[in-house]
């Protein structure tokens, strides 16, 4: 069964320090990855994606992730944080192999940036 | 840039009502889906749609619920009998196809089962 697993239920880091959001997966084909970020009372809004290619992807805003296969994880991580990154983070899975485009969540990591 | 949208942003309901979520998702895209958040979990698949189908629904996408997209334009979730556990943010999503697109979400609508 396809699953998702973020550790962290909250994340906190200094601004201007670097930060790192972790995620692994489990999968019966190959993953699909994909980040989301939730500010209060909005919707999902997607960062970045693997799908193949480079393991080092880059996003939105400055974030970038890793693709580790061997550990299977995906971690998000930007090299500086921003107050304004504090916000609830998602990382997705879909499985390649599916014929549907269904996103399995993690529970979320509330991340939070201090000044 | 084009945007997913959903209304009503906030329902409040009584149980047993029928309430029907709506969505007006990116023109050019193909696939449609619907996934809940109760509050304080993570966000959940419910149903995926193409071509006028259901393509894959999760197990709480019961006979309670159903999808359709009358007009080519909208596309909306229907709960026929809702319960007090149906009490969630309710986000559409899309996606242009070809396999691998990252789903657009929109800003969800906040159903209330009292």
């Amino acid at each position: 069964a396809q699953s998702v697993a973020q550790p962290e239920d909250q994340v906190n880091v200094a601004e201007g320090n670097p930060l790192t959001v972790k995620c692994t997966y489990s999968v019966s084909g190959n993953p699909y990855l994909f980040w989301y970020v939730q500010y209060p009372n909005r919707g999902l809004q997607f960062l970045l994606k693997y799908i193949t290619g480079d393991n080092l992807v880059k996003g939105s805003y400055g974030f970038e992730a890793e693709f580790n296969k061997s550990q299977t994880s995906f971690h998000l991580k930007k090299p500086s944080a921003l107050v304004s990154d504090s916000a609830l983070y998602f990382c997705a899975v879909r499985d390649g192999s599916s014929n549907t485009g269904k996103l399995i969540f993690g529970q979320g990591t509330t991340l939070q940036v201090k000044p | 840039e084009p945007e997913v949208t959903q209304t009503p942003s906030h329902q409040v309901t009584q149980m047993g009502q029928e309430v029907i979520l709506r969505c007006v998702p990116i023109s050019n895209h193909l696939y449609f889906y619907w996934y809940r958040q109760i509050l304080g979990q993570k966000v959940e698949f419910l149903v995926s749609f193409y071509n006028n189908e259901i393509s894959e629904k999760s197990e709480i996408f019961d006979d309670q619920f159903s999808v359709e997209r009358p007009d080519g334009s909208n596309f909306t979730l229907k709960i026929r009998s809702t319960k007090l556990e149906d009490s969630a943010m309710y986000f559409c999503a899309g996606d242009p196809g070809q396999g691998y697109n990252e789903q657009f979400f929109g800003p969800g609508t906040r159903l209330t089962v009292l």
